[in-house]
């Protein structure tokens, strides 16, 4: 079984703080991908990694993939309320070649002003 | 920015009956897929298609479930005979490659009463 395990699964921080969601496995992915899913939504995608040690950065948001390709983390700078919601990741495994995506359980962020 | 749209958002249906959830998935893509959400659960898998055919399910994916892209725009999820444990969101996605760039609809929420 192949099991993606997020953590922390809830976050509540003031505006202003630094935040980081990590995502865990024990397998080797092809690639991860970061959504924020709001709720009655369905997931958008943030970004997809594929090599190992490769950051992403997506304005406040910076994403890496471990060098082993098998694990991710998120990171916040100076959180805002509007960053509240929903992260999840998904990984893609290396052997898939039908596009499945593994999700994790999610981390719910909130935001305080 | 092109979208995947999924009809309709609601649905309740009474056990046993079928049901169908419609997708329109973003025109030029190849790999076309059906999640589902159960509430509170991770996002799973239920079905892949390319090529106008299943190329991977998962064990949710039984016989009670079938797929088909009947005139190349449209993307259905057809439930025989619904049960209480079908109650769940149920997210269309399409990607042009397979690996990348996953667009999610926003998702049929399912009630079986």
């Amino acid at each position: 079984t192949q099991l993606l395990e997020q953590s922390p699964q809830f976050l509540s921080i003031q505006e202003g703080e630094n935040l980081t969601v990590y995502c865990n496995s024990s397998s080797v992915f092809s690639s991860l991908q970061w959504y924020r899913q709001e709720p009655g939504e369905g997931p958008v995608l943030l970004v997809t990694v594929v090599t190992g040690g490769e950051v992403k950065k997506l304005k406040r948001l910076t994403f890496q993939f471990g060098d082993a390709r098998k694990d991710s983390s998120l990171h916040i700078t100076a959180a805002q309320p509007g960053d509240t919601g929903l992260y999840l990741c998904a990984a893609l495994l290396g052997s898939s070649n039908t596009g499945k995506l593994i999700f994790g359980q999610g981390t719910t962020l909130q935001v305080k002003p | 920015e092109p979208e995947v749209t999924q009809t309709p958002s609601h649905q309740v249906t009474q056990m046993g009956q079928e049901v169908i959830l419609r997708c329109v998935p973003i025109s030029n893509h190849l790999y076309f897929y059906w999640y589902r959400q159960i509430l509170g659960q991770k996002v799973e898998f239920l079905v892949s298609f390319y090529n106008n055919e299943i190329s991977e399910k998962s064990e949710i994916f039984d016989d009670q479930f079938s797929v088909e892209r009947p005139d190349g725009s449209n993307f259905t999820l057809k439930i025989r005979s619904t049960k209480l444990e079908d109650s769940a969101m149920y997210f269309c996605a399409s990607s042009y490659t397979g690996t990348y760039g996953y667009t999610f609809g926003s998702g049929t929420r399912l009630t079986v009463v």
